[in-house]
């Protein structure tokens, strides 16, 4: 049982390239979610999603889009990569059912735009 | 009136010492306040959670006190062990509804636990 995983784990890119984050979940969960962890922040949420085909953003979705074609995947799209967007992106899944809204998480991406 | 602020930024205690991390928050509409627990290279893991109705959860060495008057949550690491050394992460949330179970998190606390 796989849970949330992420790919690539580390990528580099040049300023302006444009790149996706990919999230894949086997569990079956309703929620998604892509936030970024930057020292001294915490995590911040991008974007999310409460099912398939849809998508809503979050604190800091300037810069990203997503996509949720299909329940066990949610994608992250950098369209023209800035270096304000070097962090360590997070993609984590919950069950969506009411009083269950524990998050797991994957182990994440760490991305430099140079 | 999102935001949960979290001290200390860093923690160093000895082997058999108690760890303790303090956060607030601003928003009395949350009514879910799990920790999470993150080690180099990996995801946050779910350590513990708790809910407004309580005053404390207690889990094996990890324990949540809640003071909903003030608006604060902390946790309690007893008897520490290095094992324990990560970065802790408090949250919360507005649960269901539109909310959609968002979490808001603190900024972090990492904590060294010296043998």
């Amino acid at each position: 049982n796989a849970g949330v995983t992420q790919t690539p784990k580390f990528r580099v890119l040049k300023t302006g390239q444009s790149m996706t984050l990919l999230c894949a979940q086997d569990m079956n969960h309703e929620y998604m979610y892509w936030y970024r962890q930057d020292p001294g922040m915490g995590l911040r949420l991008i974007h999310y999603s409460v099912g398939e085909g849809t998508t809503a953003k979050g604190e800091v979705p300037d810069g990203y889009n997503v996509s949720r074609l299909k329940k066990q995947n949610f994608l992250l799209g950098l369209e023209s990569a800035a270096p304000s967007q070097t962090s360590v992106y997070f993609c984590a899944s919950s069950p969506g059912l009411r009083g269950n809204y524990g998050y797991t998480f994957g182990s994440g991406t760490r991305l430099t735009v140079v | 009136q999102q935001q949960v602020k979290q001290s200390p930024q860093s923690l160093i205690v000895q082997k058999g010492g108690i760890s303790i991390i303090n956060c607030a928050y601003e928003n009395t509409a949350f009514d879910y306040f799990p920790w999470y627990q993150q080690f180099p290279g990996k995801g946050p893991a779910l350590l513990i959670a708790i809910r407004p109705d309580v005053s404390e959860k207690k889990e094996g060495r990890f324990t949540i006190s809640f003071n909903k008057s003030a608006k604060q949550f902390s946790l309690h690491i007893m008897d520490s062990q290095p094992g324990d050394s990560a970065t802790y992460f408090c949250a919360a949330s507005m649960g269901g509804g539109t909310s959609y179970g968002k979490l808001t998190f603190g900024q972090g606390t990492i904590l060294t636990v010296h043998p």
